[in-house]
């Protein structure tokens, strides 16, 4: 069974930065593309950033391109999201999530909250 | 920018089938597009139901099931139970490496 297990969220000061990571088991980890995937409270899910099962490609959402960055370590099963210059709207829950090409496995998620 | 689109909400009776789409804001969903369909509960996460247009997840009852009906993905619920109400996701391959979501449907079973 996938198992997805994301931590390192938390509150931070606009400007900040924040590094997400997200373990997870029950798969081939560097078989799979992984994508993260955010939400702000109340409002809809939102597509983040990709990288395919390497790590050789990434490509983000327009809104947080040249701010974050997608990475992951194959022999750690860890996938990573390091979060820069973070302003008000990047609050939300941010899912760790498997899928070639979409998203369809989820990890429980973790907040990220930006705000002075 | 291309949007993808679901309906805001719908409802349906206890017992009934309901069809909710997902589109295009311009151009035409296939199964190119890998449409997949999540369900979300108030505070949980996202559970997908159905993936690659009409794949059941593991555990996903037969009521469930995903289609391209015709320019759009769809997700028909058959034999709706009140558990059933919540928010459903479609989220698409948009062709250059990117997904995008729907803006969600919030199913109401009354």
């Amino acid at each position: 069974e996938v198992h997805l297990v994301e931590s390192g969220g938390g509150l931070v000061q606009p400007g900040g930065s924040l590094r997400l990571s997200c373990a997870a088991s029950g798969f081939t980890f560097s078989n799979s593309w992984m994508h993260w995937v955010r939400q702000a409270p109340g409002k809809g899910l939102v597509w983040v950033s990709r990288i395919n099962s390497d790590g050789r490609t990434t490509i983000y959402a327009d809104s947080v391109k040249g701010r974050f960055t997608i990475s992951r370590d194959n022999a750690k099963n860890t996938l990573y999201l390091q979060m820069n210059s973070l302003r008000a709207d990047d609050t939300a829950f941010y899912y760790c999530t498997r899928g070639n090409p979409v998203p369809n496995s989820w990890g429980q998620g973790t907040l990220v909250a930006v705000s002075s | 920018q291309t949007v993808v689109t679901q309906e805001p909400s719908f409802s349906v009776s206890p017992g009934g089938t309901v069809t909710l789409t997902c589109g295009l804001s311009s151009g035409s969903v296939s199964s190119s597009s890998y449409p997949s369909w999540s369900q979300q509960t108030p505070g949980q996460a996202p559970r997908t139901l159905i993936f690659s247009t009409n794949f059941r997840s593991s555990g996903v009852p037969d009521r469930f099931s995903g289609s391209i009906v015709g320019n759009k993905a769809a997700l028909t619920i058959t034999g709706a139970q009140a558990d059933d109400e919540c928010d459903y996701y479609c989220v698409l391959y948009m062709g250059d490496g990117t997904s995008a979501f729907g803006g969600g449907t919030r199913l109401t079973v009354l």
